[in-house]
């Protein structure tokens, strides 16, 4: 049972662009969602979160936004540079669990074009 | 850099065998999380401590085992080692609160042969 789900194992957008990376969870327990980045042969690196009282949070070219109702968060990359290519993770948890437990999705690879 | 280091990054042996994957957290973190990705797999929590104790267990097998030391650095132990225990293990560590965000090691490739 895959409770964080990333529908897009990968996207193409020309420098410059928008990135939109999706998500989708199930569990309605969780609260605390994440978006990481990871290159290869590295770990991967933390880029953004936000916790369900907000719907979107902001920094620099990277917002995540959340739709409680939908269980969809997104996170968008403006402008997408070639060095963001990458393969991005969202992560989800249930702060009142007590575990700090991830739950990640499988990966989307993006690709940014020069 | 995350301020996350673990060793080694390599490490390959045999089936049967015991290994030992240590992580020492960034400076003033209490948590240290253990992950797992295997190449069908995305990645599976194991274990968490706090300031040495266990808060949680995940999905880890009765072969493997963890511990935190006082100094806070964290070690994993791989023993009766498989070919399915071929993995990326990966260790991160936060600040302690749950809604703080976990920072990432690069990672020990462990390969069974």
């Amino acid at each position: 049972d895959q409770q964080v789900k990333q529908n897009s194992p990968s996207l193409s957008v020309q420098e410059g662009r928008i990135s939109i990376l999706n998500c989708d969870y199930t569990n309605s327990m969780f609260d605390y969602f994440l978006w990481y980045k990871k290159y290869p042969a590295e770990g991967p690196t933390f880029l953004i979160s936000i916790s369900s009282i907000k719907d979107k949070n902001e920094d620099g070219r990277f917002t995540v936004f959340l739709n409680k109702s939908a269980k969809h968060l997104s996170l968008h990359i403006v402008p997408s540079q070639p060095g963001d290519s990458a393969v991005y993770f969202c992560a989800a948890s249930a702060i009142g669990s007590n575990t700090g437990k991830l739950i990640f999705g499988q990966g989307t690879t993006l690709q940014v074009k020069p | 850099d995350s301020g996350v280091t673990q060793t080694p990054k390599h490490l390959i042996t045999a089936t049967g065998q015991r290994v030992t994957l240590r992580c020492s957290p960034r400076s003033g973190d209490l948590s240290v999380y253990w992950y797992q990705q295997s190449l069908d797999q995305g990645l599976q929590f194991l274990i968490h401590y706090y300031n040495g104790e266990e808060r949680a267990k995940g999905n880890i097998l009765e072969r493997f085992s963890a511990q935190q030391f006082p100094d806070l650095h964290s070690e994993l132990n791989l023993s009766s080692l498989e070919l399915g225990d071929s993995a990326l293990y990966f260790c991160a560590s936060s600040v302690g609160g749950e809604d703080q965000p976990q920072h990432f090691g690069d990672g020990t490739r462990l390969s069974i042969l």
